[in-house]
């Protein structure tokens, strides 16, 4: 069974550093094709798509967003960590995280999602 | 970039009644990279549909895709009360995701 779950902080300042956990079960990055990918959803907007990882450790970013995002993964601890820089209330939203099983493949199985709220 | 216009943002409906809702490319896609999601507050958002038509695993016949180059469309026949939700599709291209800006589905 496949399973993903989001963590971090709820509440982050403006200007700080946000960091995510996506914890997952049931797959492994040592299968060929495997990817992480991290989605928002900010209050009343649409999803929209942040960066992905591979198997192979081949990274995809957001064009708009890119100088802001690290993805990272742990294979040992079936961990995927996404960091993005200096935040704004603008990036309060619900992070999620989401396999896919090759680069551009659907996004099969998703995470329930973390709250994050920027505010000073 | 492609873009991915959904319509109707919202259609109020009830239950036993068939929708069909719309996602229009920007420019001619690949049907294969065309999915489509279900999102509900609280909830894993769900993947209903990939390369445009094929249902996914455990998703009910009354969920059907259909479409190709820039017009795809989500059929759901005879709604169900927890059908009431937000749908979203998306397109890979180019190393990217993206997603329409979604039609809500209310009662």
């Amino acid at each position: 069974q496949v399973t993903l779950r989001e963590s971090g902080p709820a509440l982050v300042k403006p200007t700080q550093t946000l960091t995510l956990t996506c914890d997952f079960s049931g797959f492994s990055f040592s299968t060929r094709g495997m990817c992480v990918s991290w989605i928002r959803h900010p209050p009343g907007k649409a999803l929209e798509w942040l960066a992905l990882i591979d198997w192979d450790d081949d990274k995809y970013y957001s064009t708009s967003l890119k100088t802001r995002l690290t993805i990272s993964k742990d294979t040992s601890k079936d961990q995927v960590v996404l960091t993005m820089t200096n935040m704004d209330p603008v990036d309060t939203a619900t992070y999620y995280c989401a396999r896919s099983q090759w680069v551009g493949d659907e996004l099969d199985y998703w995470g329930r999602g973390t709250l994050v709220t920027v505010s000073s | 970039e492609i873009v991915l216009t959904q319509s109707p943002g919202t259609l109020s409906l009830s239950p036993g009644e068939r929708v069909t809702l719309s996602c229009r490319a920007s420019q001619s896609v690949s049907s294969n990279y065309l999915a489509w999601y279900q999102l509900k507050p609280g909830q894993a958002p769900r993947l209903l549909i990939y390369g445009a038509s094929r249902r996914a695993t455990d998703i009910p016949d009354r969920f059907s895709g259909s479409g190709s180059a820039t017009d795809f469309s989500l059929t759901i026949t005879r709604l169900e009360p927890e059908d009431f939700a937000v749908y979203y599709c998306q397109h890979f291209d180019t190393s990217s995701y993206t997603f329409g800006q979604g039609t809500k589905l209310e009662i």
